[in-house]
């Protein structure tokens, strides 16, 4: 079983063009991220929903809106895609008590060209 | 803005050496993890610390945290091809931010 699944894997996409990236997870978490990761393999932080509701919103273009239908759907739009979002976007849970590890996706590779 | 170094970046060494892995900062951090990623996957965590002082040990693994909460190391005795991979410290604020900070990650590579 899964625990958080993210699709598509791969995204290869035209500037200017809008995509969504779904997440789901079956741990039964409260809390769920949108993470990037560069080139240089740095994860930052993009959002964060606690039951559905938005916690952290780390100045993130608006073009990127997150969407939570319920606590374990957490998805991703982005408008307007611009060379520079290329990167790996990760989903992840996590109880969002404490020090409650992340339990992470295994990623969405963004290509825009 | 809390940031965590680590360092170094990139590391290649032959199997059965010794490597130590740092991860500090000027920031009080109310506990770290470390993580590791594999290629195509995303990261999976390897151990939480909370208290300053603290050590914990996984196998060949043995991870530090700091007295005042500001590093943490990761030593890895006698390396295996197996423990190639992307190592990654995270850091809780101690604000309470719900926030998960990362470093920049160290790229290990042994070589059999």
């Amino acid at each position: 079983d899964t625990a958080v699944s993210q699709t598509p894997k791969y995204l290869v996409t035209q500037m200017g063009n809008d995509k969504s990236i779904k997440c789901e997870q079956n741990l039964g978490h409260d809390t769920m991220y949108w993470y990037k990761q560069d080139s240089k393999k740095f994860l930052k932080i993009m959002f964060s929903y606690n039951n559905k509701e938005l916690i952290i919103n780390e100045t993130v273009p608006n073009r990127f809106s997150p969407k939570s239908p319920d606590k374990a759907h957490l998805n991703l739009h982005i408008n307007s895609l611009e060379l520079g979002d290329s990167a790996v976007y990760f989903c992840a849970s996590n109880t969002g008590t404490g020090a409650s590890p992340l339990h992470f996706g295994n990623g969405t590779r963004l290509t825009v060209t | 803005t809390q940031l965590l170094e680590q360092s170094p970046q990139f590391l290649s060494i032959q199997e059965g050496e010794n490597l130590t892995v740092y991860c500090n900062s000027s920031s009080v951090f109310s506990s770290l993890q470390w993580y590791r990623q594999e290629p195509g996957e995303g990261p999976v965590l390897l151990v939480t610390v909370v208290t300053g002082g603290e050590v914990k040990k996984l196998k060949r693994l043995t991870f530090q945290f700091g007295d005042a909460r500001k590093d943490s190391s990761l030593h890895i005795t006698a390396a295996q091809p197996g423990d190639t991979g992307l190592y990654l410290c995270a850091g809780w604020g101690s604000s309470n931010t719900g926030k998960l900070i990362f470093g920049q990650g160290t790229t290990l590579q042994v070589k059999p």
